[in-house]
């Protein structure tokens, strides 16, 4: 059993749709985290949350503490935009993070 | 202001040889994480590094893995007597002291294939 789960697990979109990747925890934290990964590339940290909600350009990503739930969203899609995202969250004892295993996204020109 | 830096970015080993993987962790942070991504699986832990110090390897592989991190130098993953199981991407990441939420970062990995 995974302490984090994403879905979906994999999605095609056209360039212009809004995109949502959706990431369910089990496990109490104080902190959750949006990375990408592009194929054979390293990985970046989009955001961290604890709580609310945070905006950069066409990203957003929103947390709810209660349900155990966090969305990114993606405005206006690009090709570019083409990668993996996956979903961590720290928990407050010790120093390690729980990863889901990532939402393949394809954006389709 | 260099990231943190992994090198090298793909090794490729032969069955039994030894794999050094290095991170040098961002300026001013003090503590470094090593995560193993199999294909088609998720980032797993496998340990937490302060200088000198192990202080929670509970994801390291009992045997023919090691971690150090000097107080000079980056941090060395090392991998004895290497396994076609063991091919995988190996990502480092560096934080500031704990306490914090902030300036987790991740390097940009090292693809270990092992033939």
């Amino acid at each position: 059993k995974n302490e984090v789960e994403q879905s979906p697990q994999n999605l095609t979109a056209q360039e212009g749709e809004f995109i949502t990747i959706n990431c369910s925890y089990s496990v109490g934290i104080s902190a959750l985290h949006w990375l990408q990964q592009h194929p054979g590339g390293g990985i970046v940290s989009l955001f961290m949350l604890s709580s609310g909600k945070k905006k950069h350009g066409r990203l957003i990503a929103t947390i709810n503490i209660q349900e155990k739930h966090s969305s990114l969203h993606i405005t206006a899609s690009h090709p570019r935009d083409s990668a993996v995202y996956i979903c961590a969250v720290k928990v407050p004892t010790g120093n390690q993070f729980y990863f889901g295993t990532g939402t393949s996204l394809t954006v389709i020109p | 202001n260099a990231g943190v830096m992994q090198n090298p970015r793909h090794l490729v080993r032969r069955r039994g040889q030894e794999a050094r993987l290095r991170c040098s962790p961002m300026k001013g942070h003090s503590h470094v994480y090593w995560y193993r991504q199999l294909p088609e699986e998720g980032l797993k832990f496998m340990v937490y590094l302060q200088k000198e110090n192990i202080i929670d390897e509970s994801g390291m592989p009992k045997e023919r893995f090691s971690a150090e991190f000097p107080k000079e130098g980056p941090s060395i993953l090392r991998i004895q007597q290497v396994v076609r199981g063991d091919s995988a991407a190996y990502f480092c990441a560096s934080s500031p002291p704990v306490g914090t939420n902030y300036g987790y970062t991740f390097g940009s990995g090292t693809r270990l294939t092992v033939v």
